[in-house]
């Protein structure tokens, strides 16, 4: 099915180990999100690419790096874990321009730093 | 200054029954798009309806449908015949045709439904 694919679904992570998050879109959507999703906090941009070959940092980018390794994929690496980064993370992508175009949606990573 | 407002944190709702969760949003821009999710507590995020700013009409979906004010910057979903499956928290957000590609998508707070039987 298209869309977007992010692995692993869960992962429990000692604090100070590293570990990245796969996302794979194949919509040929330009742009590609990290969004870190905490409760009662909605969600909080990461990191973006507005597409292949640029990465930016969004709203809450400190502990983590991102790679466009190409237009299909858009990893999310944690140097380090802390205990402050157990969340869910959602991986989306969309068509760079145009204000009738959504997000699509990964089924989201629920990681857990002890 | 918040971009998009759900004043409602939690609703209830009796099953078969219609229930309104209430957006606004904040934009100077002139073409923008107003976009409804459902996250259901599986975890996954589902588009519902799309919403343009050049739109006549108000959007609709199956049972979803966007009450859209333009001169009161509001984007309402209104859920008909609610089912115990519509229980899950519903976010609003908004992409503006203005600005930084990478930031022009804003999401709110989000309101959680819960459905009772």
């Amino acid at each position: 099915n298209a869309g977007v694919t992010q692995t692993p679904k869960f992962q429990v992570l000692k604090t100070g180990q590293s570990m990245t998050l796969q996302c794979a879109q194949d919509m040929n959507h330009n742009s590609m999100y990290w969004y870190r999703q905490d409760p009662g906090m909605g969600l909080r941009l990461i990191y973006y690419s507005a597409s292949e070959g640029t990465t930016d940092k969004g709203e809450v980018p400190n502990g983590y790096n991102v790679s466009r390794l190409n237009k299909r994929e858009f990893s999310l690496r944690l140097e380090s874990a802390a205990p402050s980064q157990t969340s869910v993370y959602f991986c989306a992508s969309t068509r760079t321009a145009g204000t009738n175009y959504g997000y699509t949606f990964g089924s989201g990573t629920r990681l857990t730093v002890v | 200054a918040q971009k998009i407002t759900q004043t409602q944190p939690g609703m209830f709702v009796q099953e078969k029954e219609a229930v309104t969760l209430d957006c606004t949003y904040d934009t100077s821009d002139q073409s923008y798009g107003l976009f409804w999710y459902k996250q259901p507590s599986s975890g996954e995020m589902i588009f519902l309806i799309y919403q343009g700013s050049y739109d006549e009409q108000n959007a609709t979906e199956g049972r979803y449908s966007l009450n859209f004010q333009k001169a009161r910057k509001s984007a309402n979903l209104v859920i008909s015949a609610s089912q115990l499956g519509d229980s899950a928290m519903y976010f609003c957000a908004m992409r503006e045709g203005g600005g930084n590609y990478g930031q022009n998508f804003v999401f709110g707070p989000g309101t959680r439904l819960s459905v009772l039987p």
